[in-house]
């Protein structure tokens, strides 16, 4: 059984261009959490999803800022024309259930230039 | 809002020698987890606590929780090289199911 798989895990963008990142969890894991971590700082939850569902977003940016998880494929967070400030490793968490420990990915860790 | 705190930010200890690293947390919580870092890897999951009192032990590694002071605390018995990293705790309160984590401890152990 892999684990939780990110791609890619480094990402380099200038500025004002989009980043995509890839998140696929644990085989039989259907809810997906995306934390972002700044330099010599903790992880910051981001958003919570579900197949299909965005359950929780409060830790998401209002704007340039998107996830989905789709019935079919990964879960996908989309940075639209990211900015210097957005550098950072994005880790990727999956569950079975709620309330149930997550699994960590590798993380994509974004530079952006 | 849930705030998680650390201490110390940084501890540097010769091998050999016990320390132990404190996590306080604002609100009831159902759970608290303990996490390991290596630079630039990912978090390795420690310990869960779940319950009042609970006590969990890996290796040199000693994790507790007294939810009454919201306060858990992971011990490091006889320290080796091995264990630099930097370490976190997270709370999940409720169903909330979403981690909180403190801002970190870098343990540091030198020979």
């Amino acid at each position: 059984n892999a684990g939780v798989m990110q791609n890619p895990r480094h990402l380099v963008r200038r500025r004002g261009q989009e980043a995509r990142l890839r998140c696929s969890p644990m085989k039989g894991h259907s809810h997906v959490y995306w934390y972002r971590q700044l330099p010599e700082e903790g992880l910051k939850f981001m958003v919570y999803l579900q197949k299909e569902n965005i359950i929780d977003e409060s830790g998401m940016p209002k704007e340039r800022f998107s996830a989905e998880f789709p019935k079919e494929g990964p879960s996908i967070l989309r940075i639209q024309q990211v900015v210097r400030g957005d550098s950072a490793a994005y880790f990727c968490a999956s569950s079975p259930g709620q309330g149930v420990g997550a699994f960590f990915g590798q993380g994509t860790r974004l530079t952006v230039v | 809002e849930l705030k998680v705190e650390q201490n110390p930010l940084f501890l540097s200890m010769q091998e050999g020698k016990n320390y132990t690293i404190y996590c306080n947390y604002s609100t009831t919580s159902d759970r608290l987890y303990w996490y390991r870092q290596d630079p630039g890897k990912s978090l390795e999951s420690l310990f869960v606590l779940l319950s009042n009192g609970a006590v969990k032990q890996e290796g040199r590694l000693m994790a507790s929780l007294d939810t009454k002071a919201r306060l858990s605390t992971l011990h490091i018995t006889a320290a080796v090289h091995d264990l630099s990293a930097t370490y976190f705790c997270a709370v999940e309160p409720g169903t909330a199911s979403k981690l909180t984590f403190g801002t970190g401890t870098r343990l540091q152990v030198t020979l």
